[in-house]
């Protein structure tokens, strides 16, 4: 079965420190993995997809395949990063997507 | 373009009542999906479609229904509203191919059952 757990509902950082959102998964065959980003009075949207390899808004993550996780960082976080976000995984070539439960951040001034 | 357009936005509902949740998207999309947001739960899909005339369950599709007459429209159907349907609906597309997956939201229909 396809699980994703996003271990922390809420987190808060302040300005200028660095950030982690955890992501782990559960998936016997080869994964996808994404992080979705909705800030308020927005749609949901794509973030990063592992397969890029990509930073977006300074975001990095790293599919680590031995601890099965997919934890998205940043060095220094901003402000305008406070927002919700969901970690979601699917099968290669799959029509589908699991999503975690998210992970609410809050950037303090 | 538009992109996934849904509506209402905001609906209240008694108990025992149905309604029909619109969604359209102009982007040509094979792939079209329905999910609701609840607290603390993320995202769980209710119904999704690969193509017009094709539809398929999701993780939690009891009380509702979908239908897929064209590319356009994927309506969602509540039947008999309950208050455990009290949620934001997201409604979603993707193309066939050569996304890697990314599913495009609409902006949600926020409905609560009393």
């Amino acid at each position: 079965a396809q699980r994703v757990t996003q271990p922390e509902k809420l987190l808060s950082v302040f300005k200028g420190a660095p950030v982690e959102l955890k992501c782990n998964y559960s998936y016997s065959g080869s994964p996808e993995l994404f992080w979705y980003v909705q800030y308020s009075r927005q749609r949901l949207q794509l973030l990063l997809r592992h397969i890029s390899r990509e930073s977006i808004k300074g975001f990095t993550a790293d599919l680590n395949k031995g601890e099965t996780s997919f934890h998205l960082k940043k060095p220094f976080a901003q402000e305008e990063d406070s927002a919700m976000y969901y970690c979601a995984l699917s099968g290669v070539g799959a029509q589908k997507l699991v999503f975690g439960q998210g992970t609410r951040l809050t950037i303090n001034p | 373009n538009a992109g996934v357009t849904q509506t209402p936005k905001f609906r209240i509902l008694k108990i025992g009542q149905s309604m029909t949740l619109q969604c359209t998207q102009d982007m040509n999309h094979n792939y079209m999906y329905w999910y609701r947001q609840d607290p603390g739960m993320g995202l769980k899909l209710i119904y999704y479609s690969v193509g017009a005339g094709i539809t398929d369950k999701g993780e939690v599709p009891n009380g509702y229904n979908v239908s897929r007459s064209t590319t356009e429209d994927f309506p969602l159907r509540l039947e008999l509203a309950a208050p455990s349907q009290t949620s934001v609906y997201f409604c979603a597309s993707r193309p066939t191919s050569g996304s890697y997956n990314e599913q495009f939201f609409g902006p949600g229909t926020r409905l609560t059952v009393l």
